[in-house]
């Protein structure tokens, strides 16, 4: 089992640019999660998706935006980067049952806005 | 989801348990206490979650207290592969909420 995996690992973008962070999630799990991270914090919720659907979203603005796959793969976007978007983003899998689940992270793409 | 507070860092020696304690006393009675690690520059890794009885597993030990207003994570035997920060996070866990909130967490510092 891979586990979640996660691509590019790194990425180097203008400011203004668009950019596409695409994830596989673990084998077995339904729900996709995506998180930013920037330098010295901890993991912040930008949305979750199930069934190909939105179902959470974080206190992110519009420019950040999703897509999940019938294998349940996913894809996030940002677009018109800022330099405040340079961040490890992380995301995370789960399956979606009752009573709690642990949530596996990828390794996370670090992109760079400059 | 309520808040949880952390000590910002702690050291343990090689070989001794350590032992990170958790605030949560506004939690409620259908959330979940979970705990994450997060080596430098890797992905968070589940450890442990629990309700309110005590939880143990392969990696660690979770004691929550009666009133469930405090948390503590055990790591039996600290290594130096165990240096990482650890997040203390309470969740809902009702179908259809995977959103975990992390705070700064505690960084753990093993020393040989």
């Amino acid at each position: 089992d891979a586990g979640v995996t996660q691509s590019p690992t790194h990425l180097i973008k203008t400011r203004g640019q668009q950019v596409t962070l695409r994830c596989s999630p673990k084998s077995g799990h339904d729900t996709v999660s995506w998180y930013q991270q920037a330098l010295g914090q901890g993991p912040q919720f930008i949305f979750q998706y199930y069934e190909e659907e939105e179902r959470q979203r974080g206190n992110f603005p519009d420019r950040f935006s999703g897509h999940q796959f019938p294998n349940y793969s996913s894809e996030l976007n940002v677009n018109a980067l800022l330099l405040g978007d340079s961040a490890l983003y992380l995301c995370a899998s789960s399956h979606q049952q009752v009573g709690g689940t642990e949530a596996f992270f990828g390794q996370g793409t670090r992109l760079t806005v400059v | 989801d309520a808040k949880t507070t952390q000590p910002t860092s702690m050291d343990c020696a090689e070989g001794r348990a350590a032992n990170l304690p958790c605030n949560h006393s506004t939690i409620s009675g259908n959330e979940y206490v979970y705990w994450y690690r997060q080596i430098h520059s890797q992905g968070p890794q589940y450890i442990i979650h629990g309700l309110k009885n005590n939880e143990t597993n392969e990696m660690a030990s979770l004691i929550i207290t009666e009133d469930r207003k405090s948390s503590t994570l055990i790591l039996p035997h600290a290594t130096l592969r165990d240096t990482a920060v650890y997040y203390c996070i309470v969740r809902l866990s009702n179908f259809g909420n995977e959103k975990l909130t992390f705070g700064t967490g505690t960084r753990l510092t093993i020393i040989p």
